[in-house]
């Protein structure tokens, strides 16, 4: 089966860029997702990429895919205090209804 | 706003004690999912209903069960809570399946067990 892999934290100052990196085993994933979770709460779909994508940008957020290397990553412009959250990588190689495999999440940690 | 509520947000029951955690929507989707997330660890798919068609992971327990009496409505049934089931339990929506929607959460029910 599917298998997602993330780093359990990042810290980055804020202001900075974080980037935060996933890779994936199942090369028929064809729709990769990120997720944040604040302390406490559900999951806030943040973005998602499909397969035949590169690249997607949405704001602050930028999702880089390379599917060659199984490879995802999301990048945070111009990192805030609010940002602070753990973020989880998704994946799933049918329709919604197939279910996604999440990694275990990155705790994105800010800096002063 | 439409949205995907989770009642209550917290829940405590006692070993052995059956509970059920309740989910609602407001987007019309078709698909509703129940997520299992133990503590710093990823979300682990329970079950799904595509409309009225149930959909058990092969290795969820056979003391998780569910119900979903209409469109809106989705209720996850733990027959007799065991410590291990001490989680966050996440409900999650879809429109519907095959084009790779999106799936939308509520906020979850934290489940203590005594």
């Amino acid at each position: 089966g599917e298998d997602v892999e993330q780093s359990l934290f990042l810290s980055v100052r804020e202001g900075d860029s974080s980037v935060i990196n996933c890779t994936y085993t199942d090369s028929s994933s064809t729709y990769l997702y990120w997720y944040k979770q604040e302390p406490g709460a559900g999951l806030q779909l943040l973005t998602y990429i499909f397969s035949n994508m590169d690249m997607k940008q949405d704001q602050r957020l930028t999702v880089l895919l390379n599917k060659k290397d199984k490879h995802l990553s999301l990048r945070i412009a111009d990192t805030q205090t609010g940002d602070s959250a753990i973020y989880f990588c998704a994946a799933t190689s049918g329709g919604g209804a197939d279910g996604l495999t999440f990694g275990k999440g990155t705790h994105l940690i800010i800096q002063p | 706003d439409a949205m995907v509520i989770q009642n209550p947000r917290y829940q405590v029951t006692q070993f052995g004690k059956p509970v059920t955690l309740s989910c609602s929507q407001t987007l019309n989707h078709n698909v509703m999912y129940w997520y299992q997330q133990k503590s710093s660890q990823a979300p682990k798919l329970l079950f799904h209903y595509y409309d009225k068609d149930f959909n058990n992971e092969a290795d969820t327990p056979d003391n998780f069960q569910s119900r979903r009496p209409n469109t809106s409505f989705c209720f996850l049934d733990i027959r007799s809570p065991g410590l291990g089931d001490a989680a966050m339990y996440l409900c999650a929506t879809s429109r519907d399946i095959g084009v790779g929607q999106p799936q939308h959460f509520g906020d979850g029910t934290r489940l203590s067990i005594l």
